[in-house]
């Protein structure tokens, strides 16, 4: 199948600063990225889609000038968290779908920890 | 509104034949995706049914009835490592995936 790689697997950061997370397509082009939330013992929650080279579509509730959402190639898309706060901990994951493909395909996760 | 309905936990034994079964509300239907997901792990792609009828796939199938807006993930010959949470999700045309809250699968000796 195809291979979807999420950097970083888990980061620990302070209260108020931001945080990066790259998604990447290895072997396909991605032509629209997803990223989902998860909290513990809960199922995941779609926040946002992207295309590339176009802007993000956020799911209602989603703070979009929080979650900063880029998509500038077909095998790239970063999620930035922008002034975390403890509330944003969670297990964030990107899934990426090309054209060819029927199904989306999740990369590893990033457990993010604010503290 | 939109959803998707699956059982909250199933416990079987080693050797047996599990079905969680789903049923979902959706707008934009498209096909119907089985996850599997392990404690701290990311999910992963079990199956996908784009048409009516049964897929199989080694021990695992999966099943699709659009007329009752239903499909089941069925698990056979039951393994320890089986032991996990199970998720559907109703797919739309754009890959989108709206997931089920997850079934616990409790695999026992």
């Amino acid at each position: 199948g195809a291979v979807v790689s999420q950097h970083p697997s888990w980061v620990i950061c302070k209260s108020g600063t931001s945080v990066k997370i790259e998604c990447r397509s290895l072997d396909f082009q991605a032509t629209t990225m997803f990223w989902y939330r998860q909290f513990p013992k809960q199922s995941l929650m779609l926040m946002a889609t992207s295309n590339e080279g176009s802007k993000a579509t956020y799911e209602q509730g989603v703070e979009k000038d929080k979650f900063l959402i880029n998509h500038a190639s077909l095998t790239l898309s970063t999620l930035t968290v922008t002034s975390a706060h403890p509330e944003d901990s969670s297990f964030y994951i990107c899934s990426a779908k090309g054209d060819l493909l029927p199904e989306a395909f999740f990369g590893q996760g990033t457990r993010l920890t604010v503290v | 509104g939109q959803s998707l309905e699956q059982p909250s936990e199933v416990t079987a034994v080693e050797g047996a034949i599990v079905q969680i079964n789903c049923t979902y509300q959706t707008s934009g239907f498209y096909g119907l995706s089985w996850y599997q997901q392990h404690d701290g792990g990311a999910p992963t792609f079990l199956s996908y049914n784009g048409l009516d009828g049964l897929e199989e796939t080694g021990r695992f199938s999966s099943f699709l009835s659009r007329s009752d807006s239903y499909g089941y993930l069925l698990l056979q010959e039951l393994q320890m490592k089986d032991s996990a949470s199970y998720f559907c999700a109703a797919t739309d045309s754009w890959g989108k995936l709206q997931f089920g809250a997850g079934t616990q699968v409790v695999v026992t000796p």
